[in-house]
């Protein structure tokens, strides 16, 4: 059954950059077609997909967020990454990642969530 | 492209039949309309892709319809674990995703 796990600190300062990890298990991130998603959620808020990014390094950004967004993908370690450059605030979420089928184009399954607060 | 749902909170009993819509800006594929279903706490879970199809392990209760801009998730006989939010999502041929506002389904 295929898990991902997201992990990376839950707290960053203003104008740093955010920096987390979604770790697959149970499958492989290079033997299959899928992509590979981040999406956030503010507290309260609903959901905001972030990318996706395929075992190739091929990325889709959304474009409110492309100026300060990389998502890389390690298949050696079977994970891929998010990096989000001068945060503030507003980014303070709920980071999750997901698999997206090629087909369909939606996201299952989702890892658990890590909150990430962004505060001096 | 912009997802709406209406009513942003709908309030029912157990037993009784859900109605949620999701309208898009532009036309959609059918086969790039999904929904999805949170609980406090929890990582959102599909429940519907390609407009009208449901996911692995989804009771027969749930239903998805629709085409071009208007698509419905229908619940036909509310169970107490249903009520939870309801968001849909959808993907552009220009593969820019997006999720609608969500619904609030409440006892």
């Amino acid at each position: 059954q295929l898990q991902l796990q997201e992990s990376g600190p839950g707290l960053v300062k203003p104008s740093e950059t955010l920096s987390l990890t979604c770790t697959v298990s149970g499958g492989s991130i290079s033997g299959s077609t899928y992509y590979w998603a981040w999406i956030r959620q503010p507290p309260g808020k609903g959901l905001e997909w972030i990318g996706s990014i395929y075992y190739s390094g091929s990325t889709h950004y959304n474009p409110s967020l492309k100026s300060r967004v990389t998502i890389s993908v390690d298949t050696s370690k079977n994970h891929f990454s998010l990096q989000l450059t001068s945060v503030t605030a507003a980014d303070t979420a709920v980071y999750y990642c997901a698999r997206r089928s090629p087909q369909f184009n939606c996201f299952d399954p989702w890892g658990h969530g890590t909150l990430v607060t962004v505060s001096s | 492209i912009v997802l709406t749902q209406s009513p942003g909170t709908l309030s029912l009993s157990p037993g009784e039949r859900a109605t949620l819509s999701c309208r898009a800006s532009q036309t959609i594929r059918s086969s790039y309309l999904a929904w999805y279903q949170q609980k406090p706490g929890q990582a959102p879970r599909l429940l519907i892709y390609g407009a009208s199809s449901r996911a692995t392990g989804i009771p027969d209760r749930f239903s998805g319809s629709g085409s071009g801009t208007d698509f419905t998730l229908t619940i036909s006989r509310l169970e107490p674990e249903d009520f939870a939010m309801y968001y849909c999502q959808q993907y552009a041929a220009s593969l820019l995703c997006s999720f609608g506002q969500g619904t609030k389904l409440e006892i």
